[in-house]
């Protein structure tokens, strides 16, 4: 079954233009993982928020998580047309058992 | 570092075949080996996980098996291949800092 959903589903922005995707999840989970993935492409880790911890930067990543409503979010700052790309949010439970929201497609248009 | 070979990328199989994907990982020992599906335009679901040589734990029930002959080898395999089969079919090793490293995934089509 899936974690949860992710909101919106589709996002179209300019280039420079800041990129909020957000995520839900069901369960209790250990920490709360973002992905990205290129059209017909593997994943590729972006950013592991614990969940102890409630902000984390990476580079011009940034994301949150609210254990309390069960959400993260994902903020790409100042988007650039490589962004382009769907990314996916992914809840590890107890087990070692990762699963995956439905997804957020990001296109950035130059 | 690790490395995930998935093979062949794509594959077009008629109903009723046999099916056999095969994962072989790099640079780690004992891994956290997973099979996820994906359909087109959704999240992953995942199939299979295994923790170790020989064990095999079952997300859902379906038409597909799981099988760990070799700590750094994860086999996906199907006796008759339905067309509800069809999907992008993604190995994954679990990291020592927690991420996942995906393989690059085969592209299954069941005619």
């Amino acid at each position: 079954s899936q974690q949860g959903e992710e909101d919106p589903q589709a996002l179209s922005i300019q280039e420079g233009e800041n990129a909020t995707m957000n995520c839900s999840y069901k369960t209790s989970i250990n920490n709360l993982q973002w992905y990205r993935q290129n059209s017909g492409r593997g994943l590729v880790h972006l950013i592991l928020i614990r969940s102890n911890e409630r902000e984390k930067h990476s580079g011009r990543l940034r994301v949150t998580l609210d254990t309390s409503k069960k959400s993260s979010s994902l903020l790409i700052t100042a988007s650039r047309a490589a962004d382009t790309a769907s990314y996916f949010c992914a809840g590890e439970t107890s087990g070692s058992r990762l699963t995956f929201g439905e997804g957020t497609q990001l296109t950035v248009n130059p | 570092s690790q490395t995930i070979h998935q093979w062949p990328a794509t594959l077009v199989q008629p109903v009723g075949s046999p099916l056999s994907l095969e994962c072989t990982v790099e640079g780690t020992s004992n891994p956290n080996l997973y099979w996820y599906r994906q359909a087109a335009g959704r999240g992953l679901q995942l199939l299979f996980y295994s923790v170790g040589i020989g064990q095999i734990s079952s997300e859902v029930p379906q038409n597909l098996s799981a099988s760990r002959p070799q700590d750094r080898q994860f086999i996906l395999s199907s006796k008759k291949l339905l067309l509800s089969d069809s999907g992008f079919y993604l190995c994954a090793l679990r990291g020592p800092n927690y991420g996942y490293t995906f393989g690059s995934g085969t592209r299954l089509t069941v005619v």
